[in-house]
């Protein structure tokens, strides 16, 4: 069966501070990858996705970037964080060939002092 | 421009009553959609989709109706029960990644 892992479950990280959020798929292959953000009072927001090796889409503007160095790993990075990135954070996966269901990691709750 | 809304930031309801989230959509072009549900400090887990050729799609106490012409889905949970209680969120995609809404908080009071 399939598994995505995420890591920290928690991090508290001064503002100008770097960033990198690791998940991880099992059990399966070519999985499209997820990052989402959800912010207090709002919803969830795709930060960015990838169908493949080194293929990362961005759909909003802002200081993080992702990267996909191997088939089933997925990374989100900063620079230097803002005080704005704070935020539950969740990696996600799909079946290659469909975005329609995705299968979400714990979550990352990233606090930016 | 929120293309999918939930304008119901939260609802309460009795345990044993039934409980209708409601979900909103602008883009025509949706085809597919779904509800996740959430707790606190999880990830989201998907709970039940419906394709738009259908306009009802049941499972056991959860069923969904799409109203295509409204562009307007739903979410019935009967009866309600306290393990109910959680984040829901509305979903859909044109073959695209998931658009999500904001969710709708429901509480299940027993």
């Amino acid at each position: 069966s399939q598994t995505i892992h995420q890591w920290p479950a928690t991090l508290v990280q001064p503002v100008g501070s770097p960033l990198s959020l690791e998940c991880t798929v099992e059990g399966t292959s070519n999985p499209n990858l997820y990052w989402y953000r959800q912010a207090a009072g709002r919803g969830l927001q795709l930060l960015f996705y990838s169908v493949g090796i080194g293929q990362i889409s961005s759909e909003v503007p802002q200081n993080l970037s992702a990267s996909r160095p191997q088939d089933r790993q997925f990374i989100l990075s900063s620079k230097k964080l803002l005080l704005s990135d704070s935020g539950f954070y969740l990696c996600a996966w799909s079946p290659i060939g469909t975005e329609e269901k995705l299968f979400f990691g714990s979550g990352t709750q990233l606090s930016v002092l | 421009d929120q293309q999918v809304k939930q304008n119901s930031p939260s609802l309460s309801v009795q345990e044993g009553r039934i409980s209708i989230l409601n979900c909103d959509y602008t883009n025509s072009m949706f085809d597919y959609f779904l509800w996740y549900k959430k707790y606190p400090a999880e990830g989201p887990t998907f709970l039940i989709s419906i394709s738009s050729i259908k306009d009802k799609n049941e499972d056991g106490r959860f069923t969904v109706f799409l109203n295509k012409s409204a562009k307007h889905l739903s979410l019935h949970i009967v009866p309600s029960q306290p393990g109910d209680s959680a984040v829901y969120f509305c979903a859909a995609s044109e073959n695209t990644p998931l658009v999500f809404g904001k969710g709708t908080r429901l509480s299940v009071i027993a």
